[in-house]
């Protein structure tokens, strides 16, 4: 069974200074794993995405993400924040083969505040 | 390229009433699924498909009902509404791969208040 637990509801940082929210999972099998951005009354947005490639992973506006497998962690970062970033991140699992047609687990979601 | 689309983007019903939600896609991807997005809870699967003419439930099927009769469309119908089911829902599509490391795209979702 999968699971997705992000470990900050929310993450409140000044605009310049780093970002970090912080995403755990739980897979029975090799998985893949992903970050979705929404921003207010939208919808949702990939950041990245895990696929077994490499470890470190880099995405949109700045965003990367590592893969560690001895702590079952694939936490989001980014060296500078900007007022833009001011959104919901959902950090998602999936096994990477077979099972469960591809259906995403959610995690519950981490709003990131950004201060001017 | 439109991607995915949902109509309507926001509906108010009275308990009792029924409706269907539309989702279309113009991606020719042989997945899609409905979510529903509660304040705190993340986003949860309603039902999916993997491809034209058959469903399956998810995590939270109960109340909906789901319709593929053709590729590009997949429709969530509420046969009779509860205040339980306000929500804002997501429709979302994929391509099948041998893998699941190919991400869902996502419509813009419809806000659902139910009286």
């Amino acid at each position: 069974a999968q699971s997705v637990t992000q470990l900050d509801s929310h993450v409140s940082v000044s605009e310049g200074t780093p970002v970090l929210l912080r995403c755990n999972y739980s897979s029975s099998y090799s998985p893949s794993l992903f970050w979705y951005v929404q921003h207010p009354n939208k919808g949702l947005q990939l950041l990245l995405k895990y696929t077994s490639a490499a470890t470190l992973v880099k995405g949109i506006n700045g965003f990367e993400a590592e893969f560690k497998k001895s702590e079952t962690s694939f936490h989001l970062t980014k060296p500078s924040a900007h007022m833009s970033d001011a959104a919901e991140y959902f950090c998602v699992v999936t096994p990477g083969y077979g099972g469960s047609q591809g259906n995403l687990i959610f995690g519950k979601g981490t709003k990131l505040s950004v201060k001017p | 390229n439109a991607g995915v689309t949902q109509t309507p983007k926001f509906r108010v019903l009275k308990t009792g009433q029924s409706m269907t939600l539309l989702c279309a896609q113009d991606m020719n991807h042989e997945y899609m699924y409905w979510y529903r997005q509660d304040p705190g809870m993340g986003l949860r699967l309603i039902h999916y498909s993997v491809g034209e003419g058959t469903t399956a439930k998810g995590e939270v099927p109960d109340g909906y009902n789901v319709s593929r009769l053709k590729k590009q469309n997949f429709l969530l119908g509420l046969e009779s509404a509860a205040p339980s089911q306000t929500s804002v829902y997501f429709c979302a599509s994929r391509r099948k791969l041998a893998t699941n490391y190919n991400e869902q795209f996502f419509g813009p979702g419809t806000r659902l208040t139910v009286l």
